[in-house]
């Protein structure tokens, strides 16, 4: 079985300040490891993933996560955080023999950056 | 633009009654659908896998005459709440893998009030 946890269910931060939201999860079998961002009343975006490869994984907005697998973290982080980054963020993993399959998500990251 | 549509977007109806959610994969097809649930300020929850062509597989805990899931084709699957009551009330997330890459499209959601 798989587990995520996610620290800091709030984080509030002011704009242009760097941010770091973390996630350790848990699980007997490999796992490829997502971040996703959610804005109010809507469905979920794939913010970035780790399938494979380099450790770090980038996204088109400026954010980042790394896997760790020693501290089996993938703590998602941005250096100048933006008004419109004010979402919530949930960490999720999903077994490596369940390709395309259901992801476990961590409690979430409501994300909060004020001007 | 989308790939994965729900419909409706939000309902109101009234304690006792059915509601059906729609969910589409717009440009691929999928052989297995995800329905999750999620509470205000928490985290989503798997509900059920749904398969194309066969019984849904349901969750620990979600009653499986409650929530209805008929996966009838490679495009659509529906989740009926049968007999809603008001703490079936709750933000509904459908997802859909596209099998070729592996990726996971999330539906914008389905907000549910039953008065």
């Amino acid at each position: 079985a798989q587990s995520v946890t996610q620290l800091d269910s709030q984080v509030p931060v002011f704009e242009e300040a760097p941010v770091e939201l973390r996630c350790n999860y848990s699980s007997s079998v490999s796992v490829y490891l997502f971040w996703y961002v959610q804005y109010p009343n809507q469905g979920l975006q794939l913010l970035l993933k780790y399938l494979s490869g380099s450790t770090l994984v980038e996204s088109i907005n400026g954010f980042e996560a790394e896997f760790n697998k020693s501290q089996t973290s993938f703590h998602l982080r941005k250096p100048s955080v933006h008004i419109s980054d004010t979402a919530e963020y949930f960490c999720a993993v999903s077994p490596i023999y369940n390709q395309g399959g259901k992801l476990i998500f961590g409690q979430g990251t409501e994300l909060s950056v004020k001007p | 633009g989308a790939v994965v549509s729900q419909h409706p977007s939000w309902v109101i109806c009234k304690s006792g009654t059915s509601v059906k959610i729609e969910c589409r994969s717009l440009d691929f097809q999928a052989t297995t659908m995800f329905w999750y649930r999620q509470f205000p300020k928490q985290s989503l929850m798997l509900m059920a896998t749904s398969n194309e062509g066969s019984k849904a597989t349901y969750e620990q805990g979600v009653e499986k005459d409650k929530f209805l899931i008929n996966h009838a084709s490679l495009t659509l699957s529906t989740l009926t709440v049968t007999s809603a009551h008001p703490e079936d009330s709750s933000f509904y997330i459908c997802s859909a893998g596209r099998e070729a890459t592996g990726e996971l499209f999330f539906g914008e959601g389905s907000r549910l009030t039953v008065l």
